[in-house]
């Protein structure tokens, strides 16, 4: 079956423009997860959607930074007023729920964001 | 602070030799699961292991996990030329329902 997809894989913008970055999860996958990984780094923890609950944005940097998750589906990660140091890949990942805590997630390929 | 610290930051081997990377967290966790990372971009689950496991085996993967210690260690044996990536450990917090806590990530390079 088909994996997580990302799009685009790729983005150049300029420095103040806005962004939107677009994740499709596996199917039945009910929960969903944005990460940041800066050059040569870990991943950072952005935002993450369960169900029909209320996501948990602790992990967003600034008010910049949105997402939404439409029909438990697909996600937009969108970054308003792009800066240099918004540069990195974004990853998706989503998971079926588990008991007994965080379960085995499936990650897309990404997105590197660039801005000039 | 970051949960997961990798140690060490770069390993290189030859090929045929085992790799060995560790992991230490901070705080009580569900279960440990550790992932692979090609070419920097998405991530593959390899092996979990719960906080009521002390080891676990996958392959050619070995884990084992030592909650007195909060640490975990990743032995790959017998390497191979494909095993050349970066590896993270990602903790499953108590507190913190599905969320995982990835480290910095060890990369591995191994020699032909």
């Amino acid at each position: 079956g088909a994996g997580v997809s990302q799009s685009p894989s790729n983005k150049v913008t300029e420095k103040g423009k806005d962004v939107e970055l677009r994740c499709d999860p596996i199917s039945g996958h009910t929960a969903l997860y944005w990460y940041r990984q800066s050059l040569g780094q870990g991943l950072e923890f952005l935002i993450y959607f369960q169900g029909n609950s209320a996501p948990d944005k602790s992990g967003l940097p600034s008010d910049r930074f949105s997402a939404e998750r439409t029909g438990g589906s697909v996600s937009t990660l969108t970054i308003q007023r792009t800066q240099q140091e918004d540069s990195a890949v974004y990853l998706c990942a989503s998971s079926l729920p588990t008991s007994g805590g965080a379960g085995e997630q499936f990650f897309g390929p990404g997105t590197r964001l660039t801005v000039l | 602070s970051q949960q997961g610290e990798e140690d060490p930051q770069a390993l290189s081997i030859q090929e045929g030799e085992n790799a060995t990377m560790n992991c230490s967290y901070k705080t009580s966790i569900n279960n440990l699961q550790w992932y692979r990372q090609n070419s920097g971009r998405g991530l593959v689950h390899l092996i979990l292991i719960r906080s009521n496991e002390r080891e676990k085996h996958s392959g050619r993967l070995r884990v084992t996990l030592d909650t007195s210690k909060k640490s975990s260690s990743l032995l790959i044996t017998a390497s191979r030329a494909a095993d050349t990536a970066s590896y993270f450990c990602a903790t499953g917090l108590i507190q913190g329902a599905q969320k995982l806590v990835f480290g910095q990530g060890t990369r591995l390079t191994i020699n032909p």
